[in-house]
């Protein structure tokens, strides 16, 4: 099952930050953050992760709050290519993925 | 480029009839994934493999075989045991298990 909450779907003005939230109240303290996305009939394709520190890549940057039980994973400027379905998920490094349902990202011109 | 090939990207298979997906990878990693995707759904492992020759079962891995004689070679056999084969199967690999997963592009799998 997963251990994550997600809203089902967001929209998002191109060229402004989307900031997608996901709730993960019984994570323990071995266990990652990790975010995926999917755009239609593709593959998810990796984005971040992170343990407790906040985490910036070229994609995204990763909001963890201090009692680790939620998170934000922050698109500085969305642009149309980044309507999506995004995969919030827990897990500590050696357990399985696990996929829920995620957020629907509608970035609209 | 590196990355992951899935092949065919979509696929039919009669009833009762065994069909095998391909997925290779040239990104040296050891770990290899599959998973299954149906309508609006999330990802299920099907079966997983972290090393050469080594696979363990998944969460639905009834009516699925795997094997694992090369590296980068994971291919996925839909049984005719498999009683709902229709859906979007998805291969991954990682540098290993604690790694992030890379995904390939998908086979869409439907019975005629």
């Amino acid at each position: 099952d997963a251990k994550t909450t997600q809203p089902t779907s967001m929209d998002c003005a191109e060229g402004r930050a989307a900031n997608l939230p996901c709730n993960h109240s019984t994570i323990s303290g071995n266990e990652y953050v990790y975010w995926y996305r999917q755009i239609h009939s593709q593959g998810p394709q990796y984005i971040i992760h992170g343990l407790k520190n906040n985490e910036t890549n070229e994609m995204a940057s990763l909001i963890i709050t201090e009692d680790r039980k939620s998170s934000t994973l922050i698109l500085p400027h969305a642009t149309l290519r980044d309507t999506a379905v995004y995969y919030c998920i827990v897990r500590a490094l050696t357990d399985k993925l696990i996929f829920g349902t995620g957020t629907r990202l509608q970035v609209f011109p | 480029d590196g990355g992951i090939t899935q092949s065919p990207k979509y696929l039919f298979r009669k009833e009762g009839q065994n069909v095998t997906l391909s997925c290779e990878q040239n990104l040296n990693h050891d770990a290899m994934y599959w998973y299954r995707q149906d309508p609006g759904q999330g990802l299920r492992l099907i079966y997983y493999s972290q090393i050469v020759n080594d696979f363990q079962k998944g969460d639905i891995a009834e009516g699925y075989s795997v094997s694992r004689e090369k590296k980068e070679s994971f291919p996925l056999t839909v049984t005719s045991a498999q009683k709902n084969p229709t859906a979007f199967y998805l291969c991954a690999s990682s540098l290993g298990p604690t790694q992030p997963q890379h995904f390939g592009d998908g086979t869409r799998l439907s019975i005629l």
